[in-house]
């Protein structure tokens, strides 16, 4: 059975600062990865989505990476600021009971500090 | 907007009513998804609608009742709700099942 991790999960750092946020699965055989953001009461917003043929994938200061052999991937988020404090959700497609789904992980709590 | 709208932003019922969840999407995609989340727990998967077909029922309690009349509108009919119902409903959409989902800004819902 699928199982999606993220560590930690909460965070806080100061405006500017470099941060890496992890989320680990339980099974490699995955189709893709997603990572959204969800501001608080709010919707998820895709921030990246990495097939599980590619390593990496950027948009603007976020970096994803993706290790399928070890069950990880990383969003790195360059050059902090306010504005990114949120919850940041990754999520694996894979399957599960037979059929392909996205599982979840908790997410990490963000708050970048002025 | 992300091209996914739900309506209403905000719902409190009783857990005699019977009330509708709205979805709707302008994205042309075929697959839509209904999701729950409640605090300190991941999103959890509810039903899957393929080109306006139910392809997944991920052993939802009867009184949530899901309806697609077509690929861009998803419904979810509430009634007799239990006040451990209270949770965000997600609604997303995708091009294909496991191509990138696009989520709604969601549903509060609180059942008194």
């Amino acid at each position: 059975k699928q199982e999606v991790t993220q560590i930690p999960a909460a965070l806080s750092v100061p405006e500017g600062e470099n941060l890496v946020l992890n989320c680990s699965f339980t099974d490699s055989a995955i189709y893709n990865l997603q990572w959204f953001r969800q501001d608080p009461g709010k919707g998820l917003t895709s921030l990246l989505l990495i097939q599980s043929s590619q390593r990496e994938q950027t948009s603007g200061r976020l970096n994803a990476s993706l290790d399928k052999s070890s069950g990880r991937s990383t969003l790195y988020i360059a050059a902090s600021q306010p504005g990114d404090s949120a919850t940041y959700l990754c999520a694996v497609f894979s399957t599960t009971s037979g059929t392909y789904k996205y599982i979840f992980g908790t997410g990490t709590r963000l708050k970048v500090l002025a | 907007e992300t091209g996914v709208t739900q309506t209403p932003r905000h719902l409190v019922m009783g857990m005699t009513n019977k009330k509708s969840l709205k979805c709707e999407q302008h994205l042309g995609h075929n697959a839509m998804y209904w999701y729950k989340q409640s605090a300190k727990k991941p999103l959890e998967l509810m039903f899957v609608y393929n080109f306006k077909e139910q392809t997944e029922n991920n052993s939802v309690p009867s009184r949530f009742s899901p309806e697609c009349p077509n690929s861009s509108h998803l419904f979810l009919h509430l009634h007799t709700l239990q006040p451990e119902d209270s949770a965000l409903y997600l609604c997303a959409s995708s091009q294909g099942v496991g191509a990138g989902y696009t989520f709604g800004s969601g549903t509060r819902l609180t059942v008194v």
